[in-house]
């Protein structure tokens, strides 16, 4: 059960565009679509916003989209906000219902 | 709306026990997974534990295997988390966290989480 692998930080000035990207293996994120990413403020609870790796729950602002390529997940924000400043976490299904996060991404807006 | 309440934190020595529990309501309980997650102070968010939505499945992340036990009961709409032979680094809040689907997949929806301190 190893973490996925995620940048500790990325920054971006307001409205440009940024992608933070996950790493597991072809056990994980390369064989199942089942990457989850979520946003959390400080001291506050995670909140999903992309499901199935590329999915968007309602409410959740189209500027987010998901993606994967091989063993690689990426999370892009377009139009950045300064609303956006959080923490992003990924989650893969690693099979034999076990679930695997990354270690998270502080997002900075300049 | 869907709702998750978790209870039963607080602050126990080494080595004692814990039963963590939670309340959800807002759906149908017995038609999902359920997780626990543990986000230790500062740290990022760690995956515990996840149970069927039938409770026939129960599967562990590797630091917990053998000292944590998931049950439900979907009789009462209410999910636990049975915490033996804690250690200090189980300091953490824990989250109750319901999966998108009836196994695990990944997880959509999120209690407000409880503080388990682990300290002589």
């Amino acid at each position: 059960q190893s973490a996925l692998t995620q940048p500790a930080s990325v920054s971006g000035s307001p409205g440009q565009s940024i992608t933070i990207s996950c790493t597991g293996t072809s056990s994980d994120v390369g064989y199942y679509n089942l990457v989850f990413w979520y946003q959390q403020h400080p001291g506050k609870v995670p909140k999903v916003i992309i499901y199935e790796a590329s999915k968007r729950p309602s409410g959740v602002s189209n500027r987010f989209s998901g993606s994967t390529s091989g063993n690689t997940a990426s999370l892009t924000i377009s139009g950045l906000e300064a609303e956006d400043e959080a923490d992003y976490y990924c989650s893969s299904y690693a099979g034999s219902s076990l679930l695997v996060f990354g270690g998270g991404t502080k997002l900075t807006v300049l | 709306q869907v709702q998750l309440v978790e209870s039963g934190g607080g602050v126990v020595q080494p080595g004692r026990s814990l039963r963590l529990s939670c309340a959800v309501s807002g759906f149908t309980f017995s038609s999902f997974g359920m997780h626990w997650v543990r986000q230790a102070p500062g740290k990022g968010l760690e995956w515990v534990a996840v149970i069927w939505n039938d409770g026939s499945i129960k599967s562990y992340a590797d630091s917990v295997k053998g000292r944590l036990t998931i049950s439900r009961d979907n009789s009462k709409d209410t999910l636990f988390l049975q915490m033996n032979s804690l250690r200090a680094e189980d300091t953490a809040v824990y989250y109750c966290a319901r999966d998108h689907n009836l196994a695990a997949s990944g997880i959509d929806y999120w209690g407000q989480g409880t503080l388990v301190t682990v300290s002589s």
